[in-house]
């Protein structure tokens, strides 16, 4: 079953705007990670924040985390067409380590 | 170095058939774990493997399907008698051990099942 929700489902920008995704799950986590699934194959990790943290970049890319609200943001600056694709958030319980994931965010960015 | 790989990429099957699907996890990653997507949706936890045995079995959906990882490396997903609603793509996964405390997942490319 799938962990909770991705909002928006679908986000349509151009080139050079940021989007926003948000991610709400239902249990609580020991770390939440974001990953990027072109063509609806394989998925790439973008970035992982644990439970004790609030924020993390990396390149484009800002996490926010938010555990009394269990949601979490994913940020990307100056979006380009390579970065169309779906977002997914996936979380886990820790020692479980299994992921469960969100339905996801279709992003897509024109020129 | 290279990372997971999955075979066969597309698989075509009659409902009511048997299929089997592997998966070759990176080098050095002791956990293992598959994973099913259906169209519009987000992967779905069937099974991790913790080396050679199955450490968490409860995502799979009936006793249709079972896994194997016999010699702690490559693994295969088995699915009896398959049915329609069995098409989705495959995934498998693998990781350093859950121990590190590190549980970055890093995904193969698929397999894409359809059952006729």
């Amino acid at each position: 079953s799938q962990q909770g929700e991705e909002d928006p489902q679908a986000l349509s920008i151009q080139e050079g705007e940021n989007a926003t995704m948000n991610c709400s799950y239902k249990t609580s986590i020991n770390n939440l990670q974001w990953y990027r699934q072109n063509s609806g194959r394989g998925l790439v990790h973008l970035i992982l924040i644990r439970s004790n943290e609030r924020e993390k970049h990396s390149g484009r890319l800002r996490v926010t985390l938010d555990t009394s609200k269990k949601s979490s943001s994913l940020l990307i600056t100056a979006s380009r067409a390579a970065d169309t694709a779906s977002y997914f958030c996936a979380t886990d319980a820790g020692t479980a380590s299994k992921l469960t994931f969100g339905t996801g965010t279709r992003l897509q960015v024109t020129l | 170095g290279a990372g997971v790989s999955q075979t066969p990429s597309n698989k075509v099957t009659e409902k009511g058939k048997y299929v089997e699907l592997r998966c070759d996890p990176i080098s050095g990653h002791t956990a293992l774990y598959w994973y099913r997507q259906s169209l519009g949706q987000g992967p779905e936890f069937l099974i991790y493997f913790q080396g050679t045995g199955a450490a968490d079995d409860s995502g799979l959906p009936n006793d249709r399907f079972f896994a194997v990882r016999p010699e702690g490396s490559v693994s295969t997903l088995k699915i009896q008698r398959t049915e329609r609603g069995d098409s989705a793509v495959y995934l498998c996964a693998s990781s350093l051990s859950p121990g590190t405390g590190i549980h970055t997942q890093y995904f193969g490319p698929g397999t894409r099942l359809t059952v006729l």
